[in-house]
């Protein structure tokens, strides 16, 4: 089956646009994380959905923000975008949220803000 | 709060060697522990998942164990292989807050032929 897909693999960004990731979930899983991968700060989370409801957020600021919609998919936003933002943007698919559950990984976007 | 630490954070080793990564964590409340691949730029790939009422799991040339009363996983690689040369990162799923999942910043194996 699948994997977890995300798009587009690549973006480059300028300073204070804003930016929309995609990430398809496993068919069948209804959770999905989002993580920023940074060389200095490591994989930190910044939010997880489950049936199209935040479940938990991590510490980022406001202009982070994701949904997620009635077919499980999910979108990460990020706004007036930063030179810090640049990072490896994973999500992870999981077939429920609160619970025993394995992650599955997408292979990531890439973000360069310059 | 979950702390997940890797030691050590990097590591050399000729081909043919057998080695051990380490994972500690404080919290000893966690559903699971999961080992996971990471190759340069690339996702994360997942490799052992570990419940918390299990000891140990295998697959191929890797062993992973758990000991949650102490807070360790170890992950044992036999034969390393040049192909093993990657970041290994582990990650404790906690049964409190919410599920959430923290993540060691991984232990970088380098595998020279």
């Amino acid at each position: 089956k699948a994997g977890v897909t995300q798009t587009p693999r690549y973006l480059i960004k300028t300073r204070g646009q804003q930016v929309t990731l995609s990430c398809s979930p496993i068919s069948g899983h209804r959770s999905v994380s989002w993580y920023q991968q940074t060389p200095g700060q490591g994989l930190q989370f910044l939010f997880e959905y489950f049936s199209e409801t935040q479940r938990n957020k991590g510490n980022f600021p406001g202009r982070f923000s994701g949904r997620q919609f009635s077919n499980s998919r999910s979108e990460m936003n990020v706004s007036t975008l930063e030179l810090g933002d640049s990072a490896l943007y994973l999500c992870a698919s999981s077939l429920g949220a609160g619970m025993n559950t394995e992650a599955f990984f997408g292979q990531g976007t890439r973000l360069t803000v310059v | 709060k979950q702390e997940v630490t890797q030691i050590p954070a990097a590591l050399s080793v000729p081909e043919g060697e057998n080695l051990v990564l380490n994972c500690s964590f404080t919290d000893s409340a966690i559903y699971n522990l999961q080992w996971f691949r990471q190759d340069p730029g690339k996702g994360l790939t997942s490799l052992l998942l570990i419940q918390s009422s299990q000891r140990e799991q295998t697959s191929g040339r890797l062993n992973a164990s758990l000991d949650k009363s102490s807070g360790r996983s170890t992950l044992y690689i036999a034969a390393s292989q040049p192909g093993d040369s990657a970041t290994y990162l582990c990650a404790v799923q906690s049964r409190t807050n919410a599920g959430k999942s923290t993540f060691g910043d991984g232990t970088t194996l380098t595998v020279k032929p």
